[in-house]
């Protein structure tokens, strides 16, 4: 079945302490992106890969860092979380090879720092 | 920067009334998509539409693009109560590139379908 996998689903962790969502699909996809979706505020694009070791960032890139070292896979790391980033974080992806694709969404991380 | 504006916000209809959201968004696109999240599910591609004048019909929903007035609408035609979630469209800021790259997502609309 043709889908993208997040892990962990739920977290909850501490302020400082690093922390990777990580992020896999199985369609051969050569692009991928991270959103988190805060309330009133919609879904914000974090980063995109448009294809391996091809990496850019989105709207709100500030305290996240990514990779793209594998075409599957794409790890969204916070390397010393804060508060402020407690949301709801969805991993997309989507193909060159037919235009215009829409993106495929994962079931989302949801992530509270105390 | 690229703006996107949906409207309403949330909306509560009858079930078999006919109602429309709006999109409006602040530059040159001609990529629009549609998408449905159900409450604590991740989003489901509704519609891609490409080009000015595009239009899309899915069971009671229709959507439509017109990048002259930087407009994309979502009609629902005789709501049932399975429609109800939350939809959002976004805006690829890239339209150059094969593939959607910078999106930017509406703040959403959420529909609630009473019986």
């Amino acid at each position: 079945e043709a889908q993208v996998t997040q892990n962990p689903r739920y977290l909850i962790t501490v302020t400082g302490k690093k922390l990777t969502v990580t992020c896999s699909q199985n369609m051969n996809h050569e692009y991928m992106s991270w959103y988190r979706q805060d309330p009133g505020l919609g879904l914000r694009q974090i980063y995109y890969s448009m294809n391996v070791e091809v990496t850019d960032k989105g709207d709100v890139p500030e305290g996240y860092k990514v990779s793209r070292k594998e075409k599957r896979n794409f790890p969204l790391i916070l390397e010393s979380p804060s508060p402020n980033q407690t949301s709801l974080y969805f991993c997309a992806s989507s193909t060159h090879r037919t235009p215009n694709q829409p993106q495929h969404f994962g079931d989302g991380t949801r992530l509270s720092i105390l | 920067e690229l703006k996107v504006e949906q409207n309403p916000l949330f909306l509560s209809m009858q079930e078999g009334k006919n109602y429309t959201i709006y999109c409006n968004y602040s530059t040159t696109s001609d990529r629009l998509y549609w998408y449905r999240q159900d409450p604590g599910k991740s989003l489901e591609s509704l519609f891609v539409l490409l080009s000015n004048g595009a239009v899309k019909q899915e069971g009671r929903l229709m959507a439509s693009l017109d990048t002259k007035a930087r407009l994309s609408t979502l009609h629902i035609t005789a709501a049932v109560h399975d429609l109800s979630a939350t939809y959002f469209c976004a805006v690829d800021m890239n339209p150059r590139t094969g593939t959607a790259s910078k999106l930017t997502f509406g703040t959403g609309t959420r529909l609630q379908v009473t019986l």
